[in-house]
């Protein structure tokens, strides 16, 4: 049984481009998280998605990032127009029912650089 | 407000124990987390708390929970060179749809 996979686990974007970063979710999960982790820093809630729908996106920026979580297929967290300040990792999580909190198992990470 | 704070640094000798402590601010929490990260990796869950308990044992880890004082500690007996990382205290608001609150993280180095 895999765990949560994120693609890509390395990024390289320059100012203005587009980054989209991936999120599989564990086999039988449809609750997803995003985390983002700024350099030297603890990661903080961005937002929570099920299929289709976004229940708490409280933490996003409110340009320029965007997150769905389609029927099929993975995740994705998009971020237009990068700019240096969103270099950091991003760490999706995943739990199967959206309660009980210590079933939410966390991915590799993707680290994206802005140059 | 949810809030975790956690200091930044912690040395110790190898074979020591070491001590990780942690404060939090939302008394709403259902459950507290240790989770540890090498350079370069992801989250790795060490342990969890529930918060109506006082202690957690798990081998080499203990986990102290002071609930009056909202203060968490992990207690890392005979630290080997392989604990070095950065260790996350955090907690889950139950009412937020289950988001975790993660502090700053305390980076463990280990001394000869």
């Amino acid at each position: 049984n895999a765990g949560v996979m994120q693609n890509p686990r390395h990024l390289v974007r320059r100012r203005g481009q587009e980054a989209r970063l991936r999120c599989s979710p564990m086999k039988g999960h449809s609750h997803v998280y995003w985390y983002r982790q700024l350099p030297e820093e603890g990661l903080k809630f961005m937002v929570y998605l099920q299929k289709e729908n976004i229940i708490d996106e409280s933490g996003m920026p409110k340009e320029r990032f965007s997150a769905e979580f389609p029927k099929e297929g993975p995740s994705i967290l998009r971020i237009q127009q990068v700019v240096r300040g969103d270099s950091a990792a991003y760490f999706c999580a995943s739990s199967p029912t959206g309660t009980g909190a210590d079933t939410i198992y966390f991915g590799e990470g993707s680290w994206l650089t802005v140059v | 407000g949810e809030d975790v704070e956690q200091s930044l640094f912690l040395s110790v000798r190898e074979g020591d124990s070491s001590v990780i402590n942690c404060t939090y601010t939302d008394s709403s929490s259902t459950y507290l987390y240790w989770y540890k990260q090498e350079p370069g990796a992801g989250l790795q869950l060490l342990t969890y708390i529930f918060s109506n308990m006082d202690m957690k044992q798990d081998q080499r880890l203990t986990v102290l929970l002071n609930k009056k004082d909202k203060h968490l500690s992990l207690r890392i007996a005979d630290t080997q060179t392989g604990d070095s990382a950065i260790y996350f205290c955090a907690e889950s608001i139950y009412s937020s749809a289950s988001k975790i609150i993660f502090g700053s993280g305390t980076r463990l180095s280990i001394r000869p």
